[in-house]
């Protein structure tokens, strides 16, 4: 079965630190990779989807990148936080075939 | 442009009766729905479909109402229950791969 890996589950960081949080699923290949952004009291802001490795399409300008190095590892980063990224971040996977996405458990990310 | 809406950020209702959630969007490129329940501190985990072809889907105690021409969903759960209390994200696609979310409605199911 699939399952999605997604690390460190709370992070607290300084502005102007940088960032990394990484992503990565088992069980299939080649899959559409995801992160969607949910600030506080908002929906699921989607910022980055992947269908290939070293394919990325940002959805929003933003402080953020992502990299896609291995088939199923998915990199969310940045150079130098805002306080404005605090948030809650999910990964997120698909086989292509239909829409549903599968979630990773999250990142809670305070930026102080 | 917040092209799908939940317009009520919270509900409450008694364990037993029905909780009814509602969606609206403005895309009508969009053709197929999606609700996804999600807990604190966790991924929201997937709940129920419809694809655009049909105007009701259902999955036990759950089924989803689509509208086309009012552009509006909903998420009937009969009979409600504290587990259910959570929040509820309805969303949609029109391109392959991309869902665009709704802001939520948090759902407190009281005993």
């Amino acid at each position: 079965s699939q399952t999605i890996h997604q690390w460190p589950a709370t992070l607290v960081q300084p502005v102007g630190s940088p960032l990394s949080l990484e992503c990565t699923v088992e069980g299939t290949s080649n899959p559409n990779l995801y992160w969607y952004r949910q600030a506080a009291g908002r929906g699921l802001q989607l910022l980055f989807y992947s269908v290939g490795i070293g394919q990325i399409s940002s959805e929003v300008p933003q402080n953020l990148s992502a990299s896609r190095p291995q088939d199923r590892q998915f990199i969310l980063s940045s150079k130098k936080l805002l306080l404005s990224d605090s948030g809650f971040y999910l990964c997120a996977w698909s086989d292509g075939t239909d829409e549903k996405l599968f979630f990773g458990s999250g990142t809670q990310l305070s930026v102080l | 442009d917040q092209q799908v809406k939940q317009n009520s950020p919270s509900l409450s209702v008694q364990e037993g009766r029905i909780s009814i959630l509602n969606c609206d969007y403005t895309n009508s490129m969009f053709d197929y729905f999606l609700w996804y329940k999600k807990y604190p501190a966790e991924g929201p985990t997937f709940l129920i479909s419809i694809s655009s072809i049909k105007d009701k889907n259902e999955d036990g105690r759950f089924t989803v109402f689509l509208n086309k021409s009012a552009k509006h969903l909903s998420l009937h759960i009969v009979p409600s229950q504290p587990g259910d209390s959570a929040v509820y994200f309805c969303a949609a696609s029109g391109v392959r791969g991309k869902l665009i979310f709704g802001q939520g409605t948090e759902l407190s199911v009281k005993p």
